[in-house]
């Protein structure tokens, strides 16, 4: 199984630009579906959504105008950018990965505060 | 949208004891693509069945999965002190994927 690894800054000022990036070791990027999910602080899980390895990408309707996921696999990264972020924005925030639509391999996540 | 209604919010039992919970999808989950996953405090979700009886690599066989099209369970025969925890549904048949809110199963 794929180990996964989020990095990018904890916080981000509204308005701006939400980036992250996921690492992933012990497999090929070369198959499967990857995944941004997230989880306000003490709440519930959001899909954000996901690229598929061929490059489509599949975004939350809730989402769709602000998201780009973005595949390299030359790197065995995918990265999430979140544009005009508000305060609702602020959660933990994981990638994961599956051979279908079930994301069965998480990273441990990242939290991502958005504050000025 | 799928919505996952999961029920109840929260479960008090003594280790030792079953416990069952319940998701219920405001329509049918074809193939039945519904998974549970388990979270445990500061820890990422940890995939628990999937294909709505179907266990994951790993797990205890105290876990079980029942239900097709819009009303499953999951079903933990005896609770150990590891399993307190909060417990999602989540389906993959339709975009967008959704997650039901959640049952958390404290310790009694």
């Amino acid at each position: 199984q794929v180990q996964l690894q989020e990095s990018g800054p904890g916080l981000v000022k509204p308005s701006e630009t939400l980036s992250l990036t996921c690492t992933v070791s012990g497999g090929s990027m070369n198959s499967d579906y990857w995944n941004w999910i997230r989880q306000p602080p003490g709440k519930g899980l959001e899909w954000v959504g996901f690229i598929y390895y061929s490059g489509n990408t599949n975004y939350n309707p809730s989402l769709k105008s602000r998201v780009t996921i973005s595949l390299d696999t030359s790197k065995n990264q995918f990265s999430l950018r979140l544009r005009s972020v508000t305060a609702a924005d602020t959660a933990i925030y994981f990638c994961a990965s599956g051979s279908g639509w079930l994301p069965d391999s998480w990273g441990q996540g990242t939290l991502v505060t958005v504050s000025s | 949208e799928i919505v996952l209604t999961q029920s109840p919010g929260t479960l008090s039992l003594s280790p030792g004891e079953r416990a069952t919970l319940s998701c219920r999808a405001s329509q049918s989950v074809t193939n039945d693509y519904l998974a549970w996953f388990q979270q445990r405090p500061g820890q990422a979700p940890r995939l628990l069945i999937y294909g709505a009886t179907s266990r994951a690599t790993g797990v205890p066989d105290r876990f079980s999965g029942r239900g097709t099209g819009t009303d499953f369970t999951l079903s933990i025969s005896r609770l150990e002190p590891e399993d307190f925890a909060v417990y999602y549904c989540q389906q993959s048949s339709y975009s967008p994927l959704t997650f039901g809110g959640g049952t958390r199963v404290e310790i009694k």
